[in-house]
């Protein structure tokens, strides 16, 4: 069955730090992919999003995401993280075909601690 | 409303009882999505509609839950005879079509505890 994997369940950095969260996916056909935060007390929301082109991704708040192909990655990053990161974090493929339905398969979410 | 209206917020409920957990989506969404989100579980996929049918209900646990959607707006998930292991927040999402395009609108989730 298809499947998302997020790696790093929780993840404690000091405020400046660099950040990359790992996304791994099987499937070997065609896929959209997500980055979905959910902030502490808040609903999930989009931060990210590639269908197609440009596999660097640029989001919400200084997020960015690569897509690689042959690693079946895609990776979030971000150069310096705030306090106000502090939240959920999860990766999201959405299997394009003709049964596409627009559903989502979502990784485990990453936990993101940001000290100030 | 603007965004996708879930309730109750919060649901304790006794083992054995059934609960329904309604969602409203965005208006004009034709597409709506109901997942579960467990501890360290993830956000895991119940069912989907377009309009009012369901064309995806693999995600279902078991046939004590259900969902229906009338109108092509509000959607119902029902649980019955509730277990401990139901114990999860359900979240609904809506998105503009089956053309799928764009991004999937989240609500706030209803918190449903079984005890």
């Amino acid at each position: 069955a298809q499947s998302v994997s997020q790696h790093n369940h929780h993840v404690i950095l000091s405020e400046a730090a660099s950040l990359e969260l790992g996304c791994n996916y099987s499937y070997g056909g065609t896929v959209n992919l997500f980055w979905y935060v959910q902030y502490p007390g808040q609903h999930l929301q989009l931060l990210l999003k590639y269908f197609s082109g440009d596999p660097l991704v640029k989001g919400i708040k200084g997020f960015e995401a690569e897509f690689i192909k042959s690693k079946f990655s895609f990776n979030l990053r971000k150069p310096s993280v705030q306090w106000s990161d502090t939240a959920e974090y999860f990766c999201a493929v959405n299997l394009v075909g003709s049964s596409n339905t627009g559903k989502l398969i979502f990784g485990q979410g990453t936990t993101l601690q940001v000290k100030p | 409303g603007a965004g996708v209206s879930q309730s109750p917020s919060n649901k304790v409920t006794e083992k054995g009882k059934d609960v329904e957990l309604r969602c409203d989506p965005i208006s004009g969404h034709t597409a709506l999505y109901w997942y579960r989100q467990s501890l360290g579980q993830g956000l895991e996929f119940l069912i989907y509609f377009q309009g009012n049918s369901a064309p995806d209900k693999s995600g279902l646990p078991s046939d004590r839950f259900s969902a229906e959607r009338t109108g092509g707006s509000v959607s119902t998930l029902t649980i019955q005879r509730t277990q401990q292991e139901d114990s999860a927040v359900y979240l609904c999402a809506s998105s503009l079509g089956q053309a799928y395009t764009g991004e999937l609108f989240f609500g706030e989730g209803s918190r449903l505890t079984v005890l």
